[in-house]
């Protein structure tokens, strides 16, 4: 059983703080996927990862993939109120299916 | 909109009602995967199809859960005589092509509700 875990499960900060996010597995992984979901809505790709030590860096938001491509990390400068969401890492099997963990629901207040 | 399409955004039934729920993917995608959402609880997949195939339906309950993509329109994922434990946002998510390094993306799925 491919097991995952996203940490931490919650976080609320203030506007401009930093945050970094975390996402471990037992298992090995060609790729891993990040997602945010705003309540009502279905989840928002926001990056693709494959090469074991890539890093990917969307505007204020970096992604890493571990050299093993067993975990990844989100980092997030200088946060805003629209940074809030439930951010979710989704490794993928190579069947193709996404593996979701409980995912990191982060608040940013202003 | 060239997005994922789900309809209905929502869905009430009563306990053992039928529910169908659709799912119309990217222009251009072929393969389509249905997830779970169950209160306070992770995105579980259940089904995998491509144009008049099952790929993988491991994680989809082997009674009264079913699960089509023909030739011409939607996909659809049908739940036969619904229960209270089936309420969840159910959504869709499609890719162009089958190999593990395409990304997918989701509709803004449909939520049921059974009464």
């Amino acid at each position: 059983t491919q097991l995952l875990e996203q940490s931490p499960q919650f976080l609320s900060i203030q506007e401009g703080e930093n945050l970094t996010v975390y996402c471990n597995s037992s298992s090995v992984f060609s790729s891993l996927q990040w997602y945010r979901q705003e309540p009502g809505e279905g989840p928002v790709l926001l990056v693709t990862v494959v090469t074991g030590g890539e890093v990917k860096k969307l505007k204020r938001l970096t992604f890493q993939f571990g050299d093993a491509r067993k975990d990844s990390s989100l980092h997030i400068t200088a946060a805003q109120t629209g940074d809030t969401g439930l951010y979710l890492c989704a490794p993928q099997s190579n069947t193709g299916k996404l593996i979701f963990g409980q995912g990191t629901t982060l608040q940013v207040k202003p | 909109n060239a997005g994922v399409m789900q309809n209905p955004r929502h869905l009430v039934r009563r306990r053992g009602q039928e529910a169908r729920l659709r799912c119309s993917p990217m222009k251009g995608h072929s393969h389509v995967y249905w997830y779970r959402q169950l209160p306070e609880e992770g995105l579980k997949f259940m089904v995998y199809l491509q144009k008049e195939n099952i790929i993988d339906e491991s994680g989809m309950p082997k009674e009264r859960f079913s699960a089509e993509f023909p030739k011409e329109g939607p996909s659809i994922l049908r739940i036969q005589q619904v229960v209270r434990g089936d309420s969840a946002a159910y959504f869709c998510a499609s890719s162009p092509r089958s190999d593990s390094n395409q990304p997918q993306h989701f509709g803004d799925g449909t939520r049921l509700s059974i009464l």
